[in-house]
């Protein structure tokens, strides 16, 4: 997909553990997003990155911590699972401020 | 009330006919204007970009946005089987907000 992949692709964990999700792009893209679809709600912004090191919270941040310590890679922490936090995520990727966003292919993500 | 707000549907139309997805918003600030679509299982891919009021048509897609009444629309012509999907609108740049998604199925 365009050059941006995310991992893994499903996953299945317990409440109370910690998960990270990756997202790796080979675009040189400064500003990279996460964000959860869930039905009724559409898509929501959790964290975004407007460059290494620098990162901002969106929407739906409680419960999540992002790192990029590199500028092809974003990271996703969910620090203490939650069943709430059963979705499906995904990364996204821009380029300049009129290029709209290239999605990844999405982490179906479930927490038992 | 939602930032932006677009009919869930679903939406199902023949073959050919004319279709019209729409979403309304809240915050005059936007100035950029997306649809996406989506396929089941996938992520969502860029379809039709507009800065500010105005229309933009490519190919058989057509997007129009009226600022004045926070109103958005995209148009699908001759609309295909293969056109089936979810269609969502969004709006903004770096906290880009997106609308529900509204499913399309477009039946031979």
């Amino acid at each position: 997909d365009a050059g941006i992949t995310q991992s893994p692709r499903h996953k299945v964990t317990e409440t109370g553990t910690p998960v990270t999700l990756r997202c790796h792009q080979t675009e040189n893209h400064r500003y990279m997003y996460w964000y959860r679809q869930d039905p009724g709600h559409g898509l929501r912004l959790i964290h975004y990155s407007y460059g290494v090191k620098d990162t901002d919270k969106g929407e739906v941040s409680d419960g999540y911590s992002v790192s990029r310590s590199k500028t092809e890679d974003f990271l996703l922490t969910l620090e203490s699972a939650t069943s709430s936090q059963t979705s499906v995520y995904f990364c996204a990727i821009r380029g300049g401020e009129e290029n709209g966003y290239t999605f990844g292919s999405g982490t179906r993500l479930t927490v038992v | 009330q939602k930032e932006v707000e677009q009919d869930p549907g679903p939406l199902s139309v023949p073959e050919g006919a004319i279709v019209s997805l729409n979403c309304t918003y809240s915050n005059s600030a936007f100035q950029y204007f997306m649809w996406y679509r989506q396929y089941s299982r996938k992520g969502p891919e860029l379809l039709m970009y507009t800065y500010s009021s105005g229309n933009k048509e490519d190919g058989r897609f057509t997007a129009q946005v009226d600022k004045s009444s926070k109103y958005i629309s995209l148009f699908i012509r001759d609309s295909q089987p293969s056109d089936s999907a979810t269609y969502l609108c969004a709006m903004g740049v770096d906290d880009m907000r997106f609308g529900a998604g509204t499913r399309l199925t477009v039946k031979p």
